[in-house]
């Protein structure tokens, strides 16, 4: 079974600041989808970014770009020039690319509150 | 386009009684997924529906069950309420069953066992 484990609960950031979201993942599968979700304090989750486990170049999405390190099983989410708005819980998800059964479950982490400060 | 829709978005329930919780697609999307958000053990795979089929079941007891409609629509039942049900409920609709298609999320639906 797969696992993710995002090991900071809480993380706090001043406004314009850069911050580095942490998350490893255990898995015996060689293909295999990564994402960040954020969870603002409206509950609605929202896709942040997604890594295809065959790409080797990390993938961006305006402000929020991933680091992937596969061998490590890594996979970590920095946002730059943070705002307000980006205040929320930060969730790293696990997706087989198996295309039966459990294709499209997620497996979460627990978590990381993100504070954005003035 | 219409997001996922999930009704009631509150809900108190007594313990032994039942709940169904409704959840609709995105419309065209025929893939919809359950997962129980909680303090104590984060967000946790329920169970997945294609073309009314459970596809995929994750492991809860047999009090949780669902099914799909063929508009896409799906719900969820949890009988016999006890306290540790006490959740956020989410619902994910997906275009097609499979591995290249992003999950969107509804609000969810709080449920509170009394």
């Amino acid at each position: 079974a797969q696992t993710v484990t995002q090991s900071q609960p809480e993380m706090s950031v001043q406004e314009a600041e850069t911050v580095t979201l942490s998350c490893t993942y255990d898995t015996s599968e060689s293909d295999y989808y990564l994402f960040w979700y954020k969870q603002p304090p409206s509950r609605q989750m929202i896709l942040v970014i997604r890594q295809e486990a065959y790409k080797q170049q990390n993938a961006t999405e305006n402000r929020f770009s991933v680091n992937f390190q596969k061998a490590a099983k890594s996979f970590s989410l920095k946002i730059s020039d943070s705002q307000l708005g980006d205040a929320a819980m930060y969730f790293c998800a696990y997706r087989s690319a198996v295309t039966t059964g459990t294709a499209s479950k997620l497996t979460f982490g627990t978590g990381t509150r993100l504070q954005v400060t003035l | 386009k219409a997001g996922v829709t999930q009704t009631p978005r509150y809900l108190i329930k007594t313990r032994g009684q039942q709940v169904t919780l409704s959840c609709s697609p995105i419309s065209g999307h025929r893939s919809v997924s359950w997962y129980q958000q909680t303090p104590g053990q984060g967000l946790q795979f329920l169970f997945e529906y294609f073309s009314e089929t459970q596809r995929n079941k994750g492991n809860f007891p047999g009090r949780f069950s669902g099914r799909q409609f063929s508009n896409s629509r799906s719900e969820m039942n949890v009988s016999t309420l006890e306290l540790g049900d006490s959740a956020l409920y989410l619902c994910a609709s997906t275009y097609l069953a499979g591995v290249h298609n992003e999950q969107f999320f509804g609000p969810g639906t709080r449920l509170t066992v009394l």
